[in-house]
């Protein structure tokens, strides 16, 4: 089993700050790593698939890098919409999901 | 536009059989490549994928719970069922339908339906 490890598990920020999140994957998986944002009562969107490409739609501000096992995304600036919680997924064997990161207002 | 809803009961007993149907539109389940599946989340915790199978009637199962899962599609209806056996109070969780293209990533994702498992 890939397990993926996120960090922070909650993140305090304000709008228009940058915040970056990280997911460290217990074996390399090259770069089949994707990212979703969570919302109540919303269907989850997915975000970034294969660890840096913006998927149609999402705006710029989102960003993603890393290969191997160490993977991060980033908000360039934290709009209103963005407070949510954020999930990255591994596909190189099966799926797993990392526990989530919750970006709250500070 | 691409849609997936689940439905189902919302309350189970223990040991009984939970059956969910994904209705979806926007795609078709015999296009070369196309998944659908389910993924769960308790609440309050991570969450799990459970189950794929795709155009071809391939079909992939969570090792921990393969024995315990059966995933069937009816093309003609665009739905596919998911049927999960000896329910337990551990399995309280919401389901989500997903689209997937090949192994990779979910691209489209229901809203969700919230199943608790009490007597």
């Amino acid at each position: 089993d890939v397990q993926l490890t996120q960090s922070p598990s909650t993140l305090s920020a304000s709008v228009g700050d940058r915040v970056t999140i990280t997911c460290r994957a217990s074996q390399s998986i090259s770069t089949w790593l994707a990212w979703y944002q969570l919302k109540p009562g919303k269907a989850p969107k997915l975000l970034i698939y294969e660890a840096a490409s913006l998927e149609s739609g999402v705006p710029s501000r989102f960003s993603g890098s890393g290969s191997g096992t160490e993977f991060a995304l980033t908000i360039s600036s934290l709009q209103p919409d963005d407070f949510a919680t954020y999930y990255c997924q591994q596909y190189n064997d099966y799926w797993t999901f990392g526990q989530g990161t919750k970006v709250e207002i500070k | 536009q691409i849609t997936l809803k689940e439905s189902g009961p919302t309350l189970v007993k223990p040991t009984q059989t939970l059956t969910l149907t994904c209705t979806f539109s926007g795609f078709s389940l015999d296009t070369n490549g196309v998944g659908v599946g389910w993924i769960r989340q308790p609440p309050g915790r991570a969450l799990e994928w459970l189950a794929l199978i795709y155009w071809d009637d391939e079909d992939r199962r969570s090792p921990s719970l393969t024995s315990r899962l059966t995933i069937t599609k009816d093309t003609s209806k665009n739905q596919v069922v998911l049927i999960m056996t000896n329910m337990d109070p551990v399995d309280t969780a919401t389901y989500y339908c997903v689209q997937i293209n090949g192994d990779s990533y979910f691209s489209n994702w229901g809203l969700g339906t919230l199943v608790t498992v009490s007597s």
